[in-house]
C-alpha cells in the first residue's frame, strides 16, 4: 500500500472549516483513499473514502487532486468534539484488507 | 453502522499472568478480525489478522506465541497476551468489516492494559 504523508498537528476555530491535507504520492491506480479519526482513548472511526471524485457525507468532505497524489478532508464546521487525530490511509478497495496507520493530524479545535 | 465490543475495557494483571482479551462483533458476522496495538501518543499498529477456523496471520516482528489469537466463531475473536510483563502494557484494539459494508471497518473501542 502507498505510504502517505500528513502534518502532524492542526488547529482549528470552532464553527471554522478544518481542512486536513495528506499527500499520498505513490498511490497506484487500484488504490482507494481513506479517512479514520480517533478521538482519545477511543477505536477509530471511518470518516469517509474515495477514488478520483470529490466524495460528501454527512460527516465530511474528501477533495482529490487531478493527479492523485493529494486529497484534502474538509471538516465544513468544525466543532470541539471533532478534536481527535486524523488518519489518512491509502488501500485497494476491500474491506478485508488489513489498514495500516501512519501517524496522522492531530487536530485540535479551540473555542 | 455495525458495532464492534471489547472485553474487559480495562485490565491490571502482574507480571508474568496471562490477560484474555475479547472482540465481538455484536450485529454481524466477520470471518477476519484485525488486532492492533497503540502506546502512548503513538499511532496504531497492527499486530495480527484474525481468522475465523485457521490460524493467525502475525505481522513482523509480533510474537505469536506472546500474542495468542484465537476466532473460533464467526463473531468472536480472542487475543491472549501470555506471561505479560509491563513493556506490554499498551491500549489493544481491534477491528472488523462487516459484509454489506465493502468499504470501512469496524473499530472497537479499546482495551487499556496495565501490567504491574
Amino acid at each position: 500500500d502507498a505510504k502517505t504523508t500528513q502534518p502532524p498537528s492542526m488547529d482549528c476555530a470552532e464553527g471554522r472549516a478544518a481542512n486536513l491535507p495528506c499527500n499520498h504520492s505513490t498511490i497506484s491506480g487500484n488504490e482507494y483513499v481513506y479517512w479514520y479519526r480517533q478521538i482519545h482513548s477511543q477505536g477509530p472511526q471511518y470518516i469517509i473514502h474515495g477514488l478520483k471524485n470529490n466524495e460528501t457525507n454527512e460527516m465530511a468532505s474528501l477533495i482529490i487532486t487531478e493527479d492523485r497524489k493529494s486529497s484534502t478532508l474538509i471538516l465544513p464546521h468544525a466543532t470541539l468534539r471533532d478534536t481527535a487525530v486524523y488518519y489518512c490511509i491509502v488501500r485497494a478497495q476491500h474491506n478485508t484488507d488489513k489498514l495500516i496507520f501512519g501517524t496522522g493530524t492531530r487536530l485540535q479545535v479551540f473555542p | 453502522g455495525a458495532v464492534v465490543s471489547q472485553h474487559p475495557s480495562w485490565v491490571i494483571c502482574k507480571s508474568g499472568t496471562s490477560v484474555k482479551i475479547e472482540c465481538r462483533s455484536l450485529d454481524f458476522q466477520a470471518t477476519t478480525m484485525f488486532w492492533y496495538r497503540q502506546f502512548p501518543k503513538q499511532s496504531l499498529m497492527l499486530m495480527a489478522t484474525s481468522n475465523e477456523g485457521s490460524k493467525a496471520t502475525y505481522e513482523q516482528g509480533v510474537e505469536k506465541d506472546k500474542f495468542l489469537i484465537n476466532h473460533a466463531s464467526l463473531t468472536l475473536s480472542t487475543l491472549t497476551v501470555t506471561s505479560a510483563h509491563p513493556e506490554d502494557s499498551s491500549f489493544y484494539i481491534c477491528s472488523a468489516p462487516a459484509a454489506d459494508s465493502y468499504n470501512e471497518q469496524f473499530f472497537g473501542p479499546g482495551t487499556r492494559l496495565t501490567v504491574l
